[in-house]
């Protein structure tokens, strides 16, 4: 069975800090890893991806992944206000059957 | 670029009624997903298709749930009869890649939030 782990939170976190995100997996075969933005009553939204181990930036995000220790992480720096909401962690194994599998999510608060 | 579209957005039944909900992926999307997200966890995968063909449907309650993609495009998951535990939010998502590539960027559609009485 593969498991996705996160922190439920809430994480607090103040307004222009960095927010670090948690996430491990147990499926030492995954392949990539995705990290999804969802609004109270919205549906997920695609922030970042990553499949290598590293950094990956992409404006105020950085995804960190460390295959060795089945870990992946999300840092948001100068948060805002805006930034509020639940962070899920999604992992993908490959092969033809290829959903995703999600942890639980996140819920971040930026306390303006 | 029109997203994946999805009805209706909210559904309201008995327990032992019957619902079905619609998706319309990206245009061009080959691949389709439906998901089921139960308040508080992440997205579950109920079934994936590739094209109007089924790559997985190990998760999906074949008893009561039941899917198809007519034509490749379209595609409907039925819930024949509903229970409780079904109160969940129905997630649509669709994929330009096909099954077994590097990686699998997903994109979903705003759901049905589902309530059974």
């Amino acid at each position: 069975q593969k498991e996705v782990e996160q922190n439920s939170g809430p994480l607090s976190v103040p307004e222009g800090a960095i927010a670090s995100l948690n996430c491990t997996y147990s499926d030492r075969g995954s392949q990539s890893f995705f990290w999804y933005r969802q609004y109270s009553g919205k549906s997920p939204e695609l922030i970042m991806f990553i499949y290598s181990n590293g950094d990956k930036e992409d404006g105020r995000f950085t995804a960190q992944l460390n295959k060795a220790s089945q870990y992946v992480s999300l840092l948001i720096r100068d948060s805002q206000p805006s930034d509020s909401a639940t962070y899920l962690c999604a992992v993908y194994s490959g092969g033809g059957a290829d959903g995703l599998t999600f942890g639980k999510g996140t819920h971040l608060i930026i306390q303006p | 670029e029109a997203g994946v579209a999805q009805s209706p957005r909210y559904k309201i039944i008995e327990k032992r009624q019957s619902v079905a909900f619609w998706c319309n992926p990206i245009s061009g999307h080959a691949t389709l997903y439906w998901y089921q997200q139960i308040l508080g966890q992440g997205p579950k995968l109920l079934i994936q298709f590739q094209n109007n063909g089924v790559v997985d449907d190990s998760q999906l309650p074949k008893d009561r749930f039941s899917a198809e993609r007519l034509k490749g495009v379209d595609s409907t998951l039925k819930i024949q009869p509903a229970k409780l535990e079904d109160s969940a939010v129905y997630l649509c998502a669709s994929s330009p890649r096909l099954a077994g590539g590097t990686y699998n960027e997903q994109f979903f559609g705003p759901g049905t939030r589902l309530t059974v009485l």
